[in-house]
This record gives C-alpha cells, structure tokens and sequence, in this order.
C-alpha cells in the first residue's frame, strides 16, 4: 500500500541554522500538508499546498517557514532560522481532493534545536 | 474559528472489553467531515476512521465505530474486543471549508492484559 515517507527521521540543529525537512507524498495525491506536534501538545497545521503554491497557512507559518515541490516527488519544509521552540515532530500528509478527504500522514521528522 | 475537545487525557480499558473515547467540536457549519486518528509509539498518525457531516448514518470500520450525534456537536469513538494493539493516543479531528485539520488535544489509551 502506497505511503507517506519523511526524512530525515531525526534532525538535531543548532539554533540560528536553516534545516529542510523533505517528504514524498502518495503519487497520485494533489495536496500535501505540513503539521507539527510539540511534545505533549496538539497536533497543529502549518500549510497546504496545491499546484505548486500555498493554498492555506495558519499564523505559526511565518517569514521564516517556506515550503517547495522541487521535482515531481519531493515535498519540502524550510526553516531559515530555526528557534528554540521550533524543537517538535513535524509530519507531512497528502491527500486526493481537498475538503473533507482523508489526509495520509507520513512517520514525522523529529526536530531538536539546540 | 472551529474547536475541538477531548475531555479525556487517558482512558484505560481491560483487554477483550470496549471503550469509548469522547469528542465534542464547536462549528457553525452544517457540512463537515470528522476523523478519528489513532498515533502508536511510533508516532506516526494512522487514520482509524471518518464521517461526513451529512450522512445520518454512523461510521464504522471493523471494531471501531462512532456514535455521531450532529445537535450535540459530538462523535465519540467505540472500540469493541480492545487488543493490546490499541494502545496508543487517539485524535479526534474537524475538516470544513479549507485544507486544514483542527486537532484535539488527544486521548491516552491504555489496554490491559
């Protein structure tokens, strides 16, 4: 069955340093998600992204944040400057359609900023 | 904006015996989806089951099944013959007009042998 992968698993950073966190969304997935859960918290949106742009970001998606599809497979988060309290799982999805679709989530990629 | 609460931290239940997991959201839309995803150790976000807003009839997947009750604004999660497997925390999750999904805080199951 197809799926959601993410690497790296683990990525440990020094604060202040650019980190990219890469994924590979289902083939024939059309949207693809970025979401972060900071240890013992809620699961949070980041963004969603269609035909090559930001369909929909939430307030913690700032300057800082950027999100790419490089190729026809890869799916990529940016962090320019990454902060202490940017340290959480970060996971990516995909789906189909849009409204209402199940969104398959991949196994996370744990941040630590240092 | 929607919300979503799970008043339930943790929830502990006896191998073989059922448990529910409660969910209540606050929205003014009459169309919506509703997802139950279940996150083992592993914490990779597995879906276990979803319902449209529309539809009266309630969701099921194997042992899992969900009583929505749509004027109460909630959807609570049974899982019938609970296994070991089970053990993980459980998200409840909102999806309406736009891409995003609104989480729960989440519910600790424990199951024991």
């Amino acid at each position: 069955e197809p799926e959601v992968t993410q690497t790296p698993s683990h990525q440990v950073t020094q604060m202040g340093q650019e980190v990219i966190l890469r994924c590979v969304p289902i083939s024939n997935h059309l949207y693809f998600y970025w979401y972060r859960q900071i240890l013992g918290q809620k699961v949070e949106f980041l963004v969603s992204f269609y035909n090559n742009e930001i369909s929909e970001k939430s307030e913690i998606f700032d300057d800082q944040f950027s999100v790419e599809r490089p190729d026809g497979s890869n799916f990529t988060l940016k962090i320019r400057s990454t902060k202490l309290e940017d340290s959480a799982m970060y996971f990516c999805a995909s789906s189909v359609w849009n409204v209402g679709d199940t969104q398959y989530f991949g196994p996370g990629t744990r941040l630590t900023v240092l | 904006a929607q919300t979503v609460t799970q008043s339930q931290p943790e929830m502990s239940v006896q191998e073989a015996e059922t448990v529910t997991l409660s969910c209540t959201y606050d929205t003014s839309e009459s169309d919506y989806y509703l997802f139950w995803y279940k996150q083992p150790p592993s914490r990779q976000m597995i879906l276990v089951i979803r319902q449209e807003a529309y539809k009266q009839q309630n969701a099921t997947e194997n042992r899992f099944s969900v009583n929505f009750q749509k004027a109460a604004k909630s959807f609570s999660l049974k899982i019938s013959d609970s296994q070991l497997g089970d053990a993980a925390m459980y998200f409840c999750a909102y999806n309406n007009a736009g891409n995003m999904l609104t989480f729960g805080g989440g519910t600790r199951l424990m199951v024991k042998p």
